[in-house]
């Protein structure tokens, strides 16, 4: 069965520091693989999706996240964060687009 | 770009009334279109996919008779919350497929919160 693990429920980062969340996956095949951001009285937002080609995805907000088929990971990474980024992150895997099944989410503060 | 609404907002009714929820793509036609809850401080769990013209799908554990679904049209969806109880108190989010050349992306709504008194 499909299961996303985001191992960390919390994270907090200095504004202007670097970011990483992490996101695992189980899937027997090749996974569509997404993060989304939600914030608070908003719906998610697309940050971006991997399904194949460059393991490497560039998304919005200047994110980008790494595809890793041997570690069945997909971490999510940003060079500099900006107070504006602090909100909750969801990894998620689906067939296709269909049935998306999204991890528990990382919450992300930001100090000043 | 590819927004979703969703209708109402925020809402509180009473246990044993139903509840109507309106789920539209603004600028794309879906096909499909899928239903979400969310418990505080947990995940989306999907509960049903609704398509266009025909059935819903429901997943495992979501009682059909107690939430309708209804996609009438290519550009909405409704979710029905039939004789509400405040265990159903909760964020249902719904989402819009949109077909692309490198794939469907889902486009999320803002969410509802329901209160059932």
């Amino acid at each position: 069965a499909q299961s996303v693990t985001q191992p960390d429920i919390h994270i907090t980062v200095s504004e202007g520091a670097s970011l990483e969340l992490r996101c695992n996956y189980s899937y027997g095949a090749t996974p569509y693989l997404f993060w989304y951001v939600q914030s608070p009285g908003q719906g998610l937002q697309l940050l971006l999706k991997y399904f194949s080609g460059d393991t490497l995805v560039q998304g919005i907000k200047g994110f980008e996240a790494e595809f890793k088929r041997s570690q069945s990971s997909f971490n999510l990474r940003k060079p500099s964060v900006h107070w504006s980024d602090a909100a909750e992150y969801f990894c998620a895997v689906g067939e296709g687009d269909d049935k998306i099944i999204f991890g528990k989410g990382t919450r992300l503060h930001i100090l000043p | 770009g590819a927004v979703v609404s969703q209708h109402p907002s925020r809402v509180i009714c009473k246990s044993g009334t139903s509840v109507k929820i309106e789920c539209r793509s603004l600028d794309f036609q879906a096909t499909t279109m899928f239903w979400y809850r969310q418990f505080p401080k947990q995940s989306l769990m999907l509960m049903a996919t609704s398509n266009e013209g025909s059935k819903a799908t429901y997943e495992q554990g979501v009682e059909k008779d107690k939430f309708l679904i209804n996609h009438a049209s290519l550009t909405l969806s409704t979710l029905t919350v039939t004789s509400a109880h405040p265990e159903d108190s909760s964020f249902y989010i719904c989402s819009a497929r949109k077909m692309g050349t490198r794939g469907d992306t889902q486009y999320f709504g803002p969410g509802t919160r329901l209160t059932v008194l």
